[in-house]
């Protein structure tokens, strides 16, 4: 199947400082990606939907000028959390449509591994 | 906006047993239901997926039903082995065309398989 990859793969960083996320689309572009956070033994929750070359779109209650997005490739989107705080430590995780046109496999939503974000 | 529930919350069975958990969702123009195991500290990965145009998919001991009327769709694990043992989602969507939407996720079901 189709890949993704994010980077880091954990950062512990201090309270107040910014951290970056990266995630890579290694085998296909993707014109949309998806932002997702979750915590401890809770499901997925969608934080925002990544678009190349246009603003990304917040889920009701998610702060776009805490958590910047930019998708500034068809291969690479970023997640920046700005001024961390203890209560943004969480798993954050990308997603991104593989559109695999001409396989008998169409089209399916691949994650990354994940991102473990510890804010002290 | 779509809701997707997901039960049961935790499921413990005997190696070699069968498996089953239920989704249900509420948006009746969904169309694009996927399964994801996911182990501690990593991400979902994909198991099976199903459309709404067939009500069965099987992939060797894995499958998934899906009965568009009542909106409802189940994964059946069977011959069940340790390595099984994960957190298992189900989601819903609407894809294909120009249409790639976001997937809205149930509760997650832990799986434990007991040797």
């Amino acid at each position: 199947g189709a890949v993704v990859s994010q980077h880091p793969s954990r950062v512990i960083c201090k309270s107040g400082t910014s951290v970056k996320i990266e995630c890579r689309s290694l085998d296909f572009q993707a014109t949309t990606m998806f932002w997702y956070r979750q915590f401890p033994k809770q499901s997925l929750m969608l934080m925002a939907t990544s678009n190349e070359g246009s603003k990304a779109t917040y889920e009701q209650g998610v702060e776009k000028d805490k958590f910047l997005i930019n998708h500034a490739s068809l291969t690479l989107s970023t997640l920046t959390v700005t001024s961390a705080h203890p209560e943004d430590s969480s798993f954050y995780i990308c997603s991104a449509w593989a559109v695999l046109r001409g396989r008998s496999s169409t089209d399916t939503q691949y994650f990354g591994p994940g991102t473990r974000l510890t804010v002290l | 906006g779509e809701n997707v529930e997901q039960h049961p919350s935790t499921l413990s069975v005997q190696e070699g047993d069968s498996a089953v958990i239920k989704c249900t969702y509420s948006d009746s123009a969904s169309n694009y239901f996927p399964w994801y195991k996911q182990e501690l500290g990593k991400g979902p990965q994909l198991i099976i997926d199903i459309r709404s145009n067939v009500g069965e998919k099987k992939d060797q001991r894995i499958a998934v039903t899906l009965n568009k009327t009542a909106k409802h769709f189940s994964l059946h694990i069977t011959e069940t082995q340790p390595e099984d043992s994960a957190v298992y989602f189900c989601a819903a969507s609407l894809a294909g065309g120009t249409s790639y939407g976001k997937l809205t996720f149930g509760q997650g079901t832990i799986l434990t398989v007991h040797p």
